[in-house]
């Protein structure tokens, strides 16, 4: 059974630009969350998805979105990056958004973004 | 607004000794605290996780623990091996509106020494 993928594995980008980060979740699995890791603040919540829709959000600004398709595969885009979005952003996959013992949360290498 | 400690933030062994990780919470009302280990570069794995209605939970050579009440957590590992080296972190899942969501204590970054 295929891991969460998570694509690509790092990126260099510029402020200013945009980016766009993909996240294939485990087959079956129909909640995905995004994360994002820096060494200062540590992982913080993005947001979840279930079947399509959002359904929690954390603290972040506008720029940060995302969306699911129908296979449950799921996109996150920063727009306008700035230096401090810097960081690594994992990707989780469950069944239903909230794991248990015999279903946990599976969670992707993650993307390495750098913005210069 | 929950926030989540570990302590300490680092830590070395000998390979042998048996070991006591800390994770400590705010706010009680919680649905699940888990416990994960995060390799160099890599995604997290859940080692264990407790439902807020439970106690402790086991998995071979770990142990963890839950105190809701007091709002503490422990993460016992036995006979650690130099494999055992990473950054473990807990992470609480809020009820309500916080469900689906997990907030991260920062971790403890552990060295097991050969």
């Amino acid at each position: 059974k295929a891991g969460v993928t998570q694509t690509p594995r790092y990126l260099i980008k510029t402020r200013g630009q945009q980016v766009t980060l993909s996240c294939s979740p485990i087959s079956g699995h129909r909640s995905v969350s995004w994360y994002q890791q820096t060494p200062g603040q540590g992982l913080q919540f993005l947001f979840e998805y279930f079947s399509e829709t959002q359904r929690n959000k954390g603290n972040f600004p506008g720029r940060f979105s995302g969306r699911q398709f129908s296979n449950s595969r799921s996109e996150m885009n920063v727009s306008t990056l700035e230096l401090g979005d810097s960081a690594l952003y994992l990707c989780a996959s469950s069944l239903s958004g909230i794991p248990t013992s015999n279903s946990p949360l599976h969670f992707g290498n993650g993307t390495r973004l750098t913005v210069t | 607004k929950q926030e989540v400690t570990q302590i300490p933030a680092a830590l070395s062994v000998p390979e042998g000794e048996n070991l006591v990780l800390n994770c400590s919470f705010t706010d009680s009302a919680i649905y699940n605290l888990q416990w994960f280990r995060q390799d160099p570069g890599k995604g997290l794995t859940s080692l264990l996780l407790i439902q807020s209605s439970q106690r402790e939970q086991t998995s071979g050579r770990l142990n963890a623990s839950l105190d809701k009440s007091s709002g503490r957590s422990t993460l016992y590992i036995a006979a650690s091996q130099p494999g055992d080296s990473a950054t473990y972190l807990c992470a609480v899942m809020g009820l309500g509106s916080n469900t689906g969501k997990l907030i991260f204590g920062q971790g403890t970054t552990l060295q097991v020494k050969p």
